[in-house]
Formats: C-alpha cells, structure tokens, sequence
C-alpha cells in the first residue's frame, strides 16, 4: 500500500542540539518529496524540496534533508536547533498523478528544552 | 507574490448558517486545493480543482460546496454543518507537479 512514515510522533530536543526527523514513503516510483512545518493554528510552510538531482537539499531555516533511495528515506536534519523550531513538521510526496495530489505523514511534533 | 491568502481567519457558525470561505492566489497556479485538518493530524484533501474545474472529491459530504469562480479565486461554501465540521480549513495552489503554497488558513468553529 501506498504510504508515508513519520515513526516519531514526539521528539523533544535541547537547544542547540542537532535533530534528525524520520520520514519513509512507500511507492512504486520516486514521488517529489518535501518537508513542511506548520507553527500552532497556522497554515504549512515549505522547509525543502526533492525532485530529482543531488541527493543533499538545502531548505530554510538551515534545515537540510537527504533522499535515500535504497532506504526510501527522506530525512530531516538540522545541526543546531533553536527554541523558535518547536512546532509539527511533515514530510509529504506528490508528483505522482496529473493532479499533483499529496501524501503527508502523521506528522513529528518537536519540543526544544532550553 | 508568492503568497496565498484565506478569508476569513476565524468563523463561528451555527448548524443551520450558511457561510463561505475564499480563498486566493496570484501566482498564476492553475492547481488549487481544499484541505481540512484536526488538531494533531495531517491535512486531509477535500477537493482539488485544475484549471478551474473540479478534478478530485474526496467523498466530502455534500453540505460543503465548492467553487471556482476564475484561476485566482477559490470558494468553499458551507451549510448545515455539523459540530464534528470544526477544524482548520486549508487552501493551497501549485503549478504543475512542484510545491503547494497553503494559505495561513480558516479556524472554523460549528456551534
């Protein structure tokens, strides 16, 4: 079946600590793959993108993700968390139908700890 | 302007009111789309219009009603809802197959 894994449902982290948010699709293609994050009561904002290319991708807010195809990993990682990160992030894939319809995961929400 | 906006930010209804919601972009996006989402869950797609018709349904129940009037402007018409209807409404465009830009959304409350 089609999906999207986001395996954490919570994760708290200090600030200044580095993160790593988990994200596992599976389809039969590689989908286009992104990282949203959305603050309380907000709407989404796109963090980064994957479409095809380096697997390395560089978004906003020094956030990075690599695409594993082996692992059909798309993971989420930033080297020094800041207390303005806490909020929900979730990774979603598109590209696959002439609709550009999106599959997001369940969503990590992240705590940062002083 | 990369931006797509929602009015209006917060709605009260009763089940018996009638209500829409607008959404719009500028960005030339031939893609719109009406998300709805709960506390503590992903967005769930409602419908999907490209090129200004409506292309996806995802089985919403008829009380909410959609529409779009030209490429830019994009209406979700409510009525009769129910309490269960409560969530946050939100609206996105994309060009082609790339990313969608989400509005800041509609915090709806049916009383």
């Amino acid at each position: 079946a089609q999906s999207v894994t986001q395996p954490d449902i919570h994760i708290t982290v200090s600030e200044g600590a580095s993160l790593e948010l988990r994200c596992n699709y599976s389809y039969g293609a590689t989908p286009y793959l992104f990282w949203y994050v959305q603050s309380p009561g907000q709407g989404l904002q796109l963090l980064l993108k994957y479409f095809s290319g380096d697997t390395l991708v560089q978004g906003i807010k020094g956030f990075e993700a690599e695409f594993k195809r082996s692992q059909s990993s798309f993971n989420l990682r930033k080297p020094s968390v800041h207390w303005s990160d806490a909020a929900e992030y979730f990774c979603a894939v598109g590209g696959l139908d002439n609709f550009n319809k999106f599959y997001f995961g369940s969503g990590t929400k992240l705590n940062v700890k002083p | 302007d990369t931006e797509v906006t929602q009015t209006p930010k917060h709605l009260v209804m009763g089940m018996t009111n009638k209500k829409s919601l607008k959404c719009e972009q500028h960005m030339g996006h031939r893609a719109m789309y009406w998300y709805k989402q709960k506390a503590k869950k992903p967005p769930e797609l409602m419908f999907v219009y490209s090129y200004e018709k409506l292309s996806i349904n995802e089985s919403v129940p008829s009380r909410f009603s959609p529409e779009c009037p030209n490429s830019s402007l994009l209406n979700l018409h409510l009525h009769a809802l129910q309490p269960e209807d409560s969530a946050l409404y939100l609206c996105a465009s994309s060009q082609d197959r790339g990313e969608q830009f989400f509005g800041p959304g509609t915090r709806l409350t049916v009383l």
